[in-house]
C-alpha cells in the first residue's frame, strides 16, 4: 500500500503524560497537513508543511502542541502534558503541489488518541 | 470567516431513491469546494471537486454561488453508498489547508 500511514493507529494514555504520532505521506508529495477530528465533527487543521518547513499553524495548536518533518519526508506531531481534551482522532494528509489551485489531499487512517 | 455548514447529520432513504447531501458555505470570493466520503472502516477521500464538473459513483455537485450552497446528489442511491460526507474548502486567499462541514452520514437501506 502505498497511501499514506500513520502510527500508532490507536493510543491510550493518561492525563499528564506525552505523545508522539508519526505520519509518513505518499513519497512523492511535498505537502502535509495534521488535522484534528473529535466525534460528530469535521477534521480541523492543525498545521501544514511544504518540504520540511512548517508554514501555518492553527491557533488550535497551543503550546503543548508540536510538531515536526526534519526531512520532507515524515512528520512527527508531539502532545506534551495531554489533557482529556486533547482525546480524538489525529489525521494526516498529503499532496502534490499544483499552481493556482487547491491540491487533493490524501488521508491517512488516522491516530485514535484516548487521554483517560 | 469562511464557514461549510451541512445541516443534516444522518440522511437515511431506501435503495433506489433520489439523494441530496446539503452543503452551505460562507466564503469571499470564488470558492473551490469539495466532497469527501469516509466509508465503513476506510480513510477519508476526495469524492469530487466543482471544478471538474465531473460525475463520480453518480455524484454531482452544482455550485450554486447565488444560494451559496453545493449540494451532492445522487438520482437512485445504492446501499454502497452508505457513508460519511464531508463537504469542504479552501479559506479565501488560500490553497493550502481544507474547511470542513461537520459531515452528513448517509443510510441506505435495502
Amino acid at each position: 500500500d502505498t497511501g499514506v500511514s500513520q502510527d500508532p493507529r490507536h493510543k491510550i494514555t493518561k492525563r499528564g503524560q506525552n505523545v508522539t504520532f508519526r505520519c509518513d505521506p505518499i513519497s512523492e508529495h511535498n505537502r502535509l497537513y495534521w488535522y484534528r477530528q473529535t466525534l460528530g465533527q469535521g477534521p480541523e487543521f492543525l498545521t501544514y508543511f511544504q518540504n520540511e518547513a512548517q508554514l501555518e499553524k492553527s491557533r488550535l495548536l497551543s503550546d503543548r502542541f508540536s510538531a515536526e518533518r526534519p526531512k520532507g519526508s515524515f512528520s512527527t506531531l508531539e502532545i506534551q502534558r495531554t489533557e482529556q481534551g486533547d482525546s480524538a482522532m489525529y489525521l494526516c494528509a498529503s499532496s502534490s503541489q499544483r499552481s493556482g489551485r487547491t491540491d487533493t489531499q490524501y488521508f491517512g487512517p488516522g491516530t485514535r488518541l484516548t487521554v483517560l | 470567516a469562511q464557514r461549510v455548514t451541512q445541516p443534516e447529520k444522518l440522511l437515511s432513504v431506501f435503495k433506489g431513491a433520489p439523494v441530496e447531501l446539503k452543503c452551505n458555505y460562507s466564503y469571499s470570493g470564488s470558492p473551490e469546494l469539495f466532497w469527501y466520503v469516509q466509508y465503513s472502516r476506510q480513510r477519508l477521500q476526495l469524492l469530487l471537486r466543482h471544478i471538474s464538473r465531473e460525475s463520480i459513483k453518480g455524484f454531482t455537485a452544482d455550485l450554486n454561488k447565488g444560494e451559496t450552497s453545493f449540494h451532492l446528489k445522487k438520482p437512485f442511491a445504492q446501499e454502497e453508498d452508505s457513508a460519511m460526507y464531508y463537504c469542504a474548502l479552501p479559506p479565501s486567499g488560500g490553497y493550502n489547508k481544507l474547511i470542513f462541514g461537520a459531515g452528513t452520514r448517509l443510510a441506505v437501506h435495502p
